[in-house]
């Protein structure tokens, strides 16, 4: 079966950095996406990997390796408003999404 | 960029009632939409695949007689929750995929309905 695991809750201290790990397993592999949802909002899209790697785009950094079917997502300076779940999807072999239960993060100040 | 509307952005019926949701990509064509439903707390559920021109397919538990899909062009997927129940309360989100980049998904901003 399909698989995405990734840790349901995580905290960390606003200016500080915290690294939100996702694992998969799945039917075929055409890229890993991390989005951010905030309460009561859609999804917003972050990242997007398909080669091995480290992608940075300002204060957040996702890195892969598919030969370990494991991802993360850094955040750094951390600041109130990236209070949010976190979500890891991977894109099948169908170009279908397959989520993760996604990581809601808590920053404290 | 990309965006997705959505249409209502949020509903209250009376139970028993129909709710149309309108998904629409105004400045991509997508031939494949997703609807999603979100309990509160709870991660993002696939509910079904709709795909223009075609029925929609649906995920295993959701009834596709309770929730009609139609794409009926490039642009726009409609989502009919009929006879509606309090448990059908949710959060509803729709997602296309732009025919140019089968990689990603762009949201819309969601429905909630409130079944009373």
């Amino acid at each position: 079966g399909q698989n995405i695991d990734q840790p349901t809750e995580m905290t960390a201290t606003e200016g500080a950095i915290v690294q939100i790990n996702c694992t998969y397993q799945t039917s075929g592999f055409n890229g890993l996406f991390w989005y951010q949802q905030h309460a009561g909002e859609a999804p917003t899209f972050l990242s997007y990997n398909v080669l091995d790697g480290l992608e940075e785009k300002g204060r957040f950094s996702s890195f892969l390796s598919r030969s370990k079917g494991y991802s993360y997502l850094l955040l750094k300076e951390l600041q109130m408003k990236d209070s949010a779940s976190y979500l890891c999807a991977v894109s099948d072999s169908n170009y279908q999404l397959i989520w993760g239960a996604g990581t809601k993060l808590i920053i404290k100040p | 960029g990309a965006v997705v509307s959505q249409h209502p952005s949020w509903v209250i019926c009376k139970s028993g009632t129909s709710v149309k949701i309108e998904c629409r990509s105004l400045d991509f064509q997508a031939t494949t939409m997703f609807w999603y439903r979100q309990f509160p707390k709870q991660s993002l559920m696939l509910m079904a695949t709709s795909n223009e021109g075609s029925k929609a397919t649906y995920e295993q538990g959701v009834e596709k007689d309770k929730f009609l899909i139609n794409h009926a062009s490039l642009t726009l997927s409609t989502l009919t929750v009929t006879s509606a129940h309090p448990e059908d309360s949710s959060f509803y989100i729709c997602s296309a995929r732009d025919n140019r980049d089968y990689n990603e998904q762009f949201f819309g901003p969601g429905t909630r309905l409130t079944v009373l």
